[in-house]
């Protein structure tokens, strides 16, 4: 079946500028995760779904970035008024009710100039 | 303190040999998960073996294996028959706690298969 998909693949925004990244889980999947990786780096939490509620918003660096799951399926992390520093790539990730293991998409690498 | 402790930035092994990747982790909570994720240059986390902190057995996963020693805290994950596609990063990564938690992830570590 189908795997936890991301889009878009590559960003290039410029410093300043809004970006708002996708996240499509496996279907029926609903839990969420978004995780963000620095260069070099392992995934470092930003926030949990489940169904729409976000249950975990610990990791947002700020309060620039904002993830939303209105429907309890897709996903959307947005990045306001973007800097060098949030250059990375963001992982997103589900699971189901019964099983912890989390399935990852193939991320979207953000390089904000 | 790191909760997650990978302390092998690099692994080097032949073709068809066994590799051991090393793990140490650092919890109190007696329920956690440790995973194992193998991370291609194509850059998706790739899901390859779990064990839970109450399995009484090691768990293995057709080439992997994973040599849990709860009371040093380590998680090792053990690669038979090495092939090259194996090359890739490989991540340890822990969820504390029981029910659906963030995970934390080790730094990693790059192998690569040589021919």
């Amino acid at each position: 079946g189908a795997g936890v998909s991301q889009s878009p693949r590559y960003k290039v925004a410029k410093r300043g500028q809004d970006v708002a990244l996708r996240c499509d889980p496996i279907s029926g999947h609903v839990s969420l995760f978004w995780y963000q990786q620095a260069l070099g780096q392992g995934p470092e939490f930003l926030t949990y779904f489940q169904n729409e509620a976000q249950l975990d918003k610990s990791g947002l660096p700020s309060d620039r970035f904002f993830a939303e799951r209105p429907e309890g399926s897709v996903s959307t992390l947005k990045i306001q008024r973007t800097q060098q520093e949030d250059s990375a790539v963001y992982l997103c990730a589900s699971s189901t009710q019964d099983q912890e293991t989390q399935y990852f998409g193939p991320g979207t690498r953000l390089l904000v100039l | 303190a790191q909760k997650i402790t990978q302390t092998q930035p690099g692994m080097f092994v032949q073709e068809k040999e066994a590799v051991t990747l090393d793990c140490t982790y650092d919890t109190s909570d007696p329920s956690y998960g440790l995973f194992w994720y193998k991370q291609p240059s194509s850059g998706e986390m790739i899901f390859l073996i779990y064990q839970g902190s109450y399995d009484q057995q090691n768990a293995t996963e057709g080439r992997y294996s994973l040599n849990f020693q709860k009371a040093r805290k380590s998680a090792n994950l053990v690669i038979s028959a090495s092939q090259l596609g194996d090359s890739a990063m490989y991540f340890c990564a822990m969820r504390e706690g029981s029910g659906f938690q963030k995970l934390v992830f080790g730094t990693g570590t790059r192998l690569l298969v040589s021919p």
